[in-house]
């Protein structure tokens, strides 16, 4: 399955702590995007990597991707209650479709 | 940032009956559309790729005549489920693809409820 996998499968901080999440995938990827849930909601886009790239950061957020063990990581520093959500890695290919990761839930404790 | 809607947002109907959601990309045109599916806190599924002016492309295991997607213009795309029975109770979710960009914008989600 390309379906991308995610560890942990649930996580919860406090506040002001970083929370890592990981995702694996199993094919070639054109891209690996990472989106945020917010209960009962649509989803918000937070970032994309492209294959060719190992790191990106907007804000307090920062995405590694490793080809060679087809994972990349999402990493919230300083965290704060309202990151309180489910997070989801998705693989990109290039028709545009997307696949979903499992996706982790984290709660920030304030 | 690009905006997607969904119509309605929450729908509660009877066994038997069908059920239209509409996905509007608001301010970009958008040749390719998405619909997902989501089970509570669960992921979401791809059920099928809507391409303007043709036939969509259903993934495995997804009935095309049970779900009718039809996506008539660059800026809208329908899901029709029809027939609805209750296990077909879910989240709906579209995205539309700007054709420009490699990012998918999604829609809120419509929550069906099949009595």
């Amino acid at each position: 399955s390309q379906q991308g996998e995610e560890d942990p499968q649930a996580l919860s901080i406090q506040e002001g702590e970083n929370a890592t999440m990981n995702c694996s995938y199993k094919t070639s990827i054109n891209n690996l995007q990472w989106y945020r849930q917010n209960s009962g909601r649509g989803l918000v886009h937070l970032i994309l990597i492209r294959s060719n790239e190992r790191e990106k950061h907007s804000g307090r957020l920062r995405v590694t991707l490793d080809t060679s063990k087809k994972s990349s990581s999402l990493l919230i520093t300083a965290s704060r209650a309202a990151d309180t959500a489910s997070y989801f890695c998705a693989i990109g290919n290039q028709g545009g479709k997307l696949i979903f990761g499992q996706g982790t839930e984290l709660s920030v404790k304030p | 940032g690009a905006v997607v809607s969904q119509h309605p947002s929450r729908v509660i109907c009877k066994s038997g009956t069908s059920v239209k959601i509409e996905c509007r990309s608001l301010d970009f045109q958008a040749t390719t559309m998405f619909w997902y599916r989501q089970f509570p806190k669960q992921s979401l599924m791809l059920m099928a790729t809507s391409n303007e002016g043709s036939k969509a492309t259903y993934e495995q295991g997804v009935e095309k005549d049970k779900f009718l997607i039809n996506h008539a213009s660059l800026t809208l795309s329908t899901l029709t489920v029809t027939s609805a029975h209750p296990e077909d109770s879910s989240f709906y979710i579209c995205s539309a693809r700007d054709s420009a960009r490699e990012t998918q914008y999604f829609g809120p989600g419509t929550r069906l409820l099949v009595l």
